[in-house]
């Protein structure tokens, strides 16, 4: 199977534009979860999908935003963007299906540079 | 709070030795973790996972050890290989969420 596929791989914006990245999750996988990961904060939790719906959330203000369509494939926006957002945007998918927590498998991320 | 953290930022190990990165967590309602290799410009890539129901987990070279007594967790990697230097992470889930809480990390780092 191919693995989590995210594009683009790289991304260069400047401050108050916005930016929408791409994720596709391995093949029947229904949970999409992204990530933040930088050098001060580390690994953190954005959010995740699972059919279509938001089901968890983690501390990020709302310019951060995504969705998931119906092939499972996620999108994740953030609008007006500031230089604190420079990061590797990472985005995890699982085969769950609503029961106990599942194996998140990572893509390569999106190395996103504000500047 | 929810927090994961590591003892040790750096590891320097020998080529052959065996490797035991440590991870201390705080929330007591934690009941899946899981270890991720992470190499220079790539995603984490899973290691080994294990569920509070278990104390201990065996992969290809690889062993997790739960501890939940005093909260912790560990990673013994058998036979250091060059291949296995990177960063690992360990990190949890709380209550069955599909969200994880990532620890800082440890630099492994194996000499010739």
């Amino acid at each position: 199977k191919a693995g989590v596929t995210q594009t683009p791989r790289y991304l260069i914006k400047t401050r108050g534009q916005q930016v929408t990245l791409s994720c596709s999750p391995i093949s029947g996988h229904r949970s999409v979860s992204w990530y933040q990961q930088t050098p001060g904060q580390g690994l953190q939790f954005l959010f995740e999908y699972f059919s279509e719906t938001q089901r968890n959330k983690g501390n990020f203000p709302g310019r951060f935003s995504g969705r998931q369509f119906s092939n499972s494939r996620s999108e994740m926006n953030v609008s007006t963007l500031e230089l604190g957002d420079s990061a590797l945007y990472l985005c995890a998918s699982s085969q769950t299906t609503g029961g106990a927590v599942d194996t998140q498998y990572f893509g390569p991320g999106t190395r996103l540079t504000v500047l | 709070g929810e927090s994961v953290g590591l003892h040790l930022p750096t590891l320097s190990v020998q080529e052959g030795d065996n490797s035991i990165i440590n991870c201390a967590y705080s929330n007591s309602a934690s009941d899946y973790f899981i270890w991720y290799k992470q190499e220079s410009g790539k995603g984490p890539q899973f290691i080994i996972d294990i569920r509070s129901n278990m104390d201990k987990r065996q992969g290809q070279r690889v062993t997790v050890l739960l501890n939940k007594t005093v909260k912790h967790l560990s990673l013994q990697i058998a036979a250091t290989q060059p291949g296995d230097s990177a960063v690992y992470f360990c990190a949890e889930s709380i209550q069955g969420a599909q969200k994880l809480v990532f620890g800082q990390g440890t630099r492994l780092t194996i000499n010739p």
